[in-house]
């Protein structure tokens, strides 16, 4: 069944730039009808939705980090990344990716990874 | 941004307890409303996406309702795996946006 697998460093300084990949498995990126999004949840707190991207590259950001965030897609590697610039102790989290239905679908969630914790720390 | 506020935001029950969580849009959202269960350590699991269909796997206790500002989620009867913590979640538009849990506790 459709696996999804975050992956990159645990511990990133402040000032610099938070880098993660999701790896797809068990299914195509580029299937038509789904997007593929970051969500984050600081210690201790709730959800936060960061954005989206469709396979074509079209992408969908929180106005709260839209001045930070990048999220790209390779299909030829079933992967999607985060880039998170200027990153503060306030961007410590646990960070998810996951897939998220479309219109049909209403949009929700329904695959994530298990998720991967960034400190940001010096 | 669309607010989605949550009640209670803790509760503690019982096995075989009937339970209703409540969520509550700032505008309406017609039924783009989404409830996720979420265990400690473990990423959130959506329980019920369009107000109130159950997604493909999930026991047949758990039914959600509601359309416009407000949604209900109910339990008809509580089992020990229940105990986790909910989310609501607007996708109506962008940013999508979460309730700030309710946490369900063991009486």
């Amino acid at each position: 069944q459709l696996q999804l697998q975050e992956s990159g460093p645990g511990l990133v300084k402040p000032s610099e730039t938070l880098s993660l990949t999701c790896t797809v498995s068990g299914g195509s990126i580029s299937s038509s009808g789904y997007y593929w999004g970051w969500i984050r949840q600081p210690p201790g707190e709730g959800l936060g939705w960061i954005g989206t991207i469709y396979f074509s590259g079209s992408t969908s950001y929180n106005p709260s980090l839209k001045s930070r965030v990048t999220i790209s897609v390779d299909t030829s590697k079933n992967q999607f990344s985060l880039k998170l610039t200027s990153v503060t102790a306030a961007d410590t989290a646990v960070y998810y990716c996951a897939r998220q239905g479309g219109s049909y679908d209403y949009y929700a969630m329904d695959v994530w990874g298990q998720g991967t914790t960034v400190t940001v720390s010096s | 941004d669309i607010q989605m506020t949550q009640s209670p935001s803790s509760l503690s029950a019982s096995v075989g307890d009937r339970v209703t969580i409540t969520c509550r849009a700032s505008q309406s959202i017609t039924t783009y409303l989404n409830w996720y269960q979420q265990k400690p350590g473990k990423a959130p699991k959506l329980l019920v996406h369009a107000a109130s269909s159950l997604q493909s796997g999930v026991p047949s206790r758990f039914s959600g309702s509601g359309s416009g500002t407000d949604f209900t989620l109910t339990i008809s009867s509580l089992q020990p795996e229940d105990f986790a913590t909910y989310y609501c979640q607007q996708s109506y538009s962008t940013p999508y946006t979460f309730g700030q849990g309710t946490k369900l506790e063991i009486k």
